[in-house]
């Protein structure tokens, strides 16, 4: 079945420092990708999304794009900041349909330092 | 902006107790769906719900569990005798089948089972 793999966490970092959140994905033909975001106290956010290989998503300075190949959708930012603290879940939706259900991994919180 | 509410934010039962917890989606959407996220664990599909029936689960949603839009605007999800194992983070969301396919989520109720 669909599965997403997402790195360890968590991720402590300085601000305007670089972040890269990796996260990879088993899936039989062209799933679409995501990374929702929760913020302390409220929902997942959707915070990007790539639809078809070599896609980029990109939202709030954020990144990813959709390899084909590598079967990954890494997660970047060039400069963080303390309002990006929050947990990232990269998750994907299989072929069955835009309204089938979504295959998360396990979040990472990141937390960045003044 | 519109946005998916539960109620309550923090549930405690005993192991045995039914549960009901609550979610208003938005207004205009039409599918809704329920995920969990145990401590530490990925978060994981239950329930996805169109038209007044169920139009897909996952092999958690056993008899046990049951889904049920009361009236126009409440999607309710009851546990019927609560396990330990049903203590989790549980998280509604709804999309708009015409609109954007993308699922927002509500802030989600912590259950705590004892």
């Amino acid at each position: 079945g669909d599965s997403v793999t997402q790195m360890e966490g968590p991720v402590t970092l300085s601000e305007e420092a670089f972040l890269t959140i990796n996260c990879t994905y088993t899936a039989t033909g062209y799933p679409s990708l995501f990374w929702y975001v929760q913020y302390p106290g409220e929902g997942l956010q959707l915070l990007l999304k790539a639809t078809k290989a070599d896609d980029k998503g990109s939202n709030k300075g954020f990144e990813a794009t959709y390899r084909k190949e590598t079967t990954s959708f890494h997660l970047e930012k060039g400069s963080v900041q303390v309002s990006d603290s929050a947990v990232y879940f990269c998750a994907l939706r299989g072929v069955a349909g835009a309204n089938s259900k979504l295959t998360f991994g396990k979040g990472i919180t990141l937390s960045v330092r003044p | 902006e519109p946005e998916v509410t539960q109620t309550p934010s923090h549930q405690v039962t005993q192991m045995g107790q039914e549960v009901i917890l609550r979610c208003v989606p938005i207004s205009n959407h039409l599918y809704f769906y329920w995920y969990r996220q145990i401590l530490g664990q990925k978060v994981e599909f239950l329930v996805s719900f169109y038209n007044n029936e169920i139009s897909e689960k996952s092999e958690i949603f056993d008899d046990q569990f049951s889904v049920e839009r009361p009236d126009g605007s409440n999607f309710t999800l009851k546990i019927r005798s609560t396990k330990l194992e049903d203590s989790a983070m549980y998280f509604c969301a709804s999309s708009d089948p015409s609109g954007s396919p993308y699922q927002f989520f509500g802030p989600g109720t912590r259950l705590t089972v004892l």
